[in-house]
């Protein structure tokens, strides 16, 4: 019930294109849930997080669409460039609780010129 | 500030010696966080502290695996005897609220031989 999710494992786009990963989570009681990306040899950082409010929030090119009832949420990655070659983790807590991040096992994003 | 703070960032050792990783969390931040990450299991909490106090540590391998926190602005982890399937990246991370947003370091890549 703790789980998180992810899909699919890696994923190749064209650049421009658009990029989605998505997540799935059990346990209703999460209530924050943030996106990290990581470059290599760096470590993972804050790209956007949601809370379950709002069905969507965007920042730049980056969306969050969140689907409660279905207990989904996902990544889109609008014009991707090369740049955002990275890997995704999606991630999920419930601070109320004194809870603790629980991350997916993360996306390997590639976008080919 | 300049974010969390790992040392060293590579590590190359023999199977059976000790290995000590470094960690300076970001001032102020309360949470400190162990992850070990791999290709086959994504990021896996190894232990956090909450104000230099080990809350939870039920993520930490084996009795081989030690983590310390002396004050609020230091942390080890300690691997005593490592092998090589301890080779891995490991990463600290820091936070002032519970459950929101971890700030990472660079990671230390660990390669036991």
């Amino acid at each position: 019930q703790q789980q998180v999710k992810q899909s699919p494992q890696s994923l190749i786009v064209q650049k421009g294109g658009i990029s989605i990963i998505n997540c799935a989570y059990e346990n209703t009681a999460f209530d924050y849930f943030p996106w990290y990306q990581q470059f290599p040899g760096k470590g993972p950082a804050l790209l956007i997080a949601i809370r379950p409010d709002v069905s969507e929030k965007k920042e730049g090119r980056f969306t969050i669409s969140f689907n409660k009832s279905a207990k989904q949420f996902s990544l889109h990655i609008m014009d991707s460039q090369p740049g955002d070659s990275a890997t995704y983790f999606c991630a999920a807590s419930n601070p109320g609780s004194q809870g603790n991040l629980i991350f997916g096992k993360g996306t390997k994003l590639s976008v080919k010129p | 500030d300049a974010g969390v703070i790992q040392s060293p960032r590579h590590e190359v050792t023999e199977m059976g010696q000790e290995v000590t990783l470094r960690c300076k969390p970001i001032s102020g931040h309360d949470y400190l966080f162990w992850y070990r990450q791999t290709m086959m299991r994504g990021l896996e909490l190894l232990i956090y502290f909450n104000n230099n106090v080990p809350i939870d540590d039920s993520g930490m391998p084996e009795d081989r695996f030690s983590a310390k926190m002396p004050n609020a602005s230091f942390s080890t982890l300690k691997i005593q005897p490592s092998e090589p399937r301890d080779s891995a990246v490991y990463f600290c991370a820091s936070s002032y609220r519970q459950g929101y947003e971890q700030y990472f370091g660079p990671g230390t890549r660990l390669t036991v031989t």
